[in-house]
């Protein structure tokens, strides 16, 4: 079974800022995908940012980016330039390269962008 | 518009009143699935559906039944709900990609009393 932690619940950040958010997980599994999901006051899960594990190329996606540590089993998400529509609980997932189309999620990390 | 259709959208019942949460997606979908959102919890998978007629379970079943007669349609029944079913729960559909993005309804909040 695969397992994500992510340890920060909460963060703030000032707007404009870059904040950090961690994620590690767990598997005996070499190929598969992670994923960093945004979900706003209005409960919408929204995909930010998609990562291939077999691809060392850290994805990015306008002012999203990860660090994707394989040997590390760590998945970071770096926002950049923080925005107050940035503000939501950000959940790091894990879906395994079978035909197994099963998200793991981790617990989630609240991000508040102060004015 | 693409996209996941859960009704109802918030929902107060008692112990023991079978209720159906109904889902429907109009991406001609292959793969359907339940999450439930717990605080200090993520979301974990309750069922999955890999096409019509074809269902199985998730990590934390119990308490829940659902059925796939139609492609478009997931619906989520409990047949005689508890306080410990209280919980937010999202209805997700995608297609048969490895790795492939998970599109989500917009949430079932459910107070169980």
């Amino acid at each position: 079974a695969q397992t994500v932690t992510q340890s920060q619940p909460e963060m703030s950040v000032q707007e404009a800022e870059t904040v950090t958010l961690s994620c590690t997980y767990d598997t005996s599994e070499n190929n598969y995908y992670l994923f960093w999901y945004k979900q706003p006051p209005s409960r919408q899960m929204i995909l930010v940012i998609r990562q291939e594990a077999y691809k060392q190329q850290n994805a990015t996606e306008n002012r999203f980016s990860v660090n994707f540590q394989k040997a590390a089993k760590s998945f970071s998400l770096k926002i950049s330039d923080s925005q107050l529509g940035d503000t939501a609980m950000y959940f790091c997932a894990f879906m395994t390269g079978t035909n197994d189309y099963k998200l793991s999620f981790g617990a989630g990390t609240t991000v508040t962008v102060r004015a | 518009e693409a996209q996941v259709t859960q009704n109802p959208r918030y929902l107060i019942t008692v112990t023991g009143k079978k209720l159906t949460v109904t889902c429907s997606q109009n991406m001609n979908h292959e793969y359907m699935s339940w999450y439930r959102q717990d605080p200090g919890l993520g979301l974990r998978q309750i069922y999955y559906s890999m096409n019509v007629e074809v269902t199985d379970k998730g990590d934390v079943p119990e308490g829940y039944k659902v059925s796939r007669k139609e492609k478009r349609n997931f619906p989520l029944i409990l047949e005689s709900p508890s306080p410990n079913q209280t919980s937010l729960y999202f209805c997700a559909s995608g297609t048969y990609r490895a790795g492939g993005e998970l599109f989500f309804g917009e949430g079932s909040r459910l107070t169980v009393l």
